[in-house]
């Protein structure tokens, strides 16, 4: 079974300073590793993913994530916090091998606040 | 690039009525198609997927039931409400054959009083 864990229900950033919002996983094989941003009432909208090549992603809104596979973590970072970055993010993961349509495993979500 | 239009995007109903809430896609043909419903803006939980029409897989027992009458039509419905049944409900999608990422409508947010 896959599973996604994301350690922080919160984190509070001052703007200009850079974030990092936290994200492991466990999957059997090889893992398609996907950041997810909602913001209030709204659906999720997709940030980046990871399936092969190069460990540091880059995805929307100047997001960018690294994929380290010894530690099984694809933790999101960006350099220069905006206040309109607060929002929930959500870590999902799929394993290579799972053929089952159900898709992705999702993390329980990180509230992130950048306070002006 | 792929598009899912989500409705309505607020219900207020009585326990016990009806519940149809839908969603069409566009953009991308054979998508395989889910519903979610997400409790005080925290995790997701699956409720049904599709991956074709008619064919529908149940995540979680319980009051609600998903039709998919065609390609692109996804719908959630229930014949009658009960308190737990509010939340935040999210339609998805994925093109059949890519890397597994999906799209996602804007939510239904129902409160059942």
């Amino acid at each position: 079974a896959q599973s996604v864990a994301q350690p922080e229900d919160q984190v509070n950033v001052a703007e200009g300073n850079p974030l990092t919002v936290k994200c492991t996983y466990s999957v059997s094989g090889n893992p398609y590793l996907f950041w997810y941003v909602q913001y209030p009432n709204r659906g999720l909208q997709f940030l980046l993913k990871y399936i092969t090549g190069d460990n540091l992603v880059k995805g929307s809104y100047g997001f960018e994530a690294e994929f380290n596979k010894s530690q099984t973590s694809f933790h999101l970072k960006k350099p220069s916090a905006l206040v309109s970055d607060s929002a929930l993010y959500f870590c999902a993961v799929r394993g290579l091998s799972s053929g089952s349509a159900r898709q992705l495993t999702f993390g329980s979500g990180t509230q992130l606040t950048v306070l002006p | 690039s792929q598009t899912i239009h989500q409705w309505p995007a607020t219900l207020v109903q009585p326990v016990g009525s009806p519940l149809s809430l839908e969603c069409t896609v566009e953009g991308t043909s054979n998508p395989n198609l889910y519903w979610y419903r997400q409790a005080a803006g925290r995790g997701l939980q699956l409720l049904f997927y599709s991956v074709g029409i008619g064919q529908i897989s149940s995540e979680v027992p319980q009051n609600l039931s998903a039709s998919r009458p065609q390609d692109r039509q996804f719908i959630l419905s229930s014949k009658k409400l009960l308190l737990s049944d509010s939340g935040f409900y999210l339609c998805a999608g994925r093109t059949s054959g890519n890397t597994g990422e999906l799209f996602f409508g804007e939510g239904s947010r129902l409160t059942v009083l």
